[in-house]
């Protein structure tokens, strides 16, 4: 069974501090990605990645970076928080170039 | 720019009844599309698919319409029950030319029973 997990489902962090968010997929997927949820907006990919080491900017980059060290992990990284970054952050993960993309449960991040 | 739309953010419906969730797209060089369904608190789980060769696909309960040439798909649910009440996203892709999905912003399902 397909399993993506998020190491945190909620987090409350300050504005200015750096948060990291962490995704594992078990599947040996080769492709990953992260996503914000925003009421009204629907999904926004921020990053993804097709292989270790290799990363492409999504849609709404800016504020973020990505790391993927190993196959199976990729993390999102907010270098410095701020209120805007409140959201629902997903990860999901997807194999080669045909299929769904499987997602994780969720961090819901709070940013004082 | 939003190339998936969906323009109802919300849906009721009675128990038993058909649902049906509307998505149009503008980029014509789509060619699969797919629904998720997402319960609060939970990340979006895949519901079923429609490649561009076909205009139809069914899987028990729920079936996908793609007319291509309005660039507009549609989800059925039929017969509604009460477990579909949920937030439901359409998203589409260019198979083969690489990994991004484009996905709605949703349309929240509501059935009463």
């Amino acid at each position: 069974d397909v399993k993506v997990t998020q190491s945190s489902r909620y987090l409350v962090k300050r504005t200015g501090e750096k948060v990291f968010l962490e995704c594992v997929q078990d599947m040996d997927h080769e492709n990953m990605f992260w996503y914000r949820q925003d009421p009204g907006l629907g999904l926004r990919l921020i990053y993804f990645s097709y292989d270790v080491k290799m990363k492409e900017k999504g849609d709404i980059p800016e504020g973020y970076s990505v790391s993927r060290e190993k196959k199976e992990r990729f993390s999102l990284i907010l270098e410095s928080a701020s209120t805007n970054q409140t959201s629902m952050y997903l990860c999901a993960s997807k194999a080669g170039r045909e299929g769904t993309q499987y997602f994780g449960p969720g961090t819901r991040l709070l940013v004082l | 720019d939003q190339q998936v739309k969906q323009n109802s953010p919300s849906l009721s419906v009675q128990e038993g009844r058909i649902s049906i969730l509307n998505c149009d797209y503008t980029n014509s060089m789509f060619d699969y599309f797919l629904w998720y369904k997402k319960y609060p608190a939970e990340g979006p789980t895949f519901l079923i698919s429609i490649s561009s060769i076909k205009d139809k696909n069914e899987d028990g309960r729920f079936t996908v319409f793609l007319n291509k040439s309005a660039k507009h798909l549609s989800l059925h649910i039929v017969p509604s029950q009460p477990g579909d009440s949920a937030v439901y996203f359409c998203a589409a892709s260019r198979r083969g030319t690489g990994n991004q999905f484009y996905f709605g912003t949703g349309t929240s399902l509501t059935v009463i029973p």
